[in-house]
């Protein structure tokens, strides 16, 4: 069973480019999260959403942030006219149906705004 | 509101040495714990996890952790310290509140393990 596949790996944008991370959860879970990582910050939750909902977006920043798990294919997460503060590790991690507590990581993806 | 608060940023052990990562969490329903790993430039692998089974829990390559209700605690433990064991550890809590915040981990601030030879 493949773990939680994230891409890219590593993603360069300069500033007011749009970036997109995708996210496609281990086989048969149902839930995914995204967490960013910012130097000196440590994780912080974004969202969390199933398929076709977002159930929580509380850790989401109000503008140029937004986040999608559609019916078919990847979680995608989207910053439109990124800054530099932007620049983080972005994580996804899925968990099973009614096992919302146990969370899979995948590998991050880095984002550097030039 | 949950909170995590791991004491000591960076931990340094010899090799073969007792490690113990201390991790204290605040929260008004009972916690669901988890301690995760991470090594340079990769994602977290998890530890081990605490869902209000037994209280002292074994997890992977040889550490465990144990809540402590009355002391709100869940340091981790690992009775020799392994070279590889240099990583970047984070402890981390989340409940499910029947309909709202369902895994949502909090995490802090993680410890940096350090092992000499």
């Amino acid at each position: 069973n493949a773990g939680v596949m994230q891409n890219p790996r590593h993603l360069v944008r300069r500033r007011g480019q749009e970036a997109r991370l995708r996210c496609s959860p281990m086989k048969g879970h149902s839930h995914v999260y995204w967490y960013r990582q910012l130097p000196e910050e440590g994780l912080k939750f974004m969202v969390y959403l199933q398929k076709e909902n977002i159930i929580d977006e509380s850790g989401m920043p109000k503008e140029r942030f937004s986040a999608e798990f559609p019916k078919e294919g990847p979680s995608i997460l989207r910053i439109q006219q990124v800054v530099r503060g932007d620049s983080a590790a972005y994580f996804c991690a899925s968990s099973p149906p009614r096992t919302y507590n146990e969370q899979f990581f995948g590998p991050g993806t880095r984002l550097t705004v030039l | 509101a949950q909170s995590v608060t791991q004491l000591g940023s960076h931990v340094s052990v010899s090799e073969g040495a007792l490690v113990l990562l201390r991790c204290n969490y605040s929260s008004s329903v009972p916690p669901y714990l988890f301690w995760y790993v991470q090594y340079p430039n990769q994602g977290l692998q998890l530890l081990l996890k605490y869902t209000s089974a037994a209280t002292l829990v074994k997890g992977i390559n040889g550490f465990e952790a144990e809540f402590k209700k009355s002391e709100t605690s869940f340091h981790l433990t690992k009775p020799s310290a392994h070279m590889s064991d240099a990583a970047e550890y984070f402890c981390a809590v989340s409940f499910n509140a029947g309909g709202t915040s369902y895994g949502k981990l909090t995490f802090g601030q993680g410890t940096i393990l350090t092992v000499h030879p």
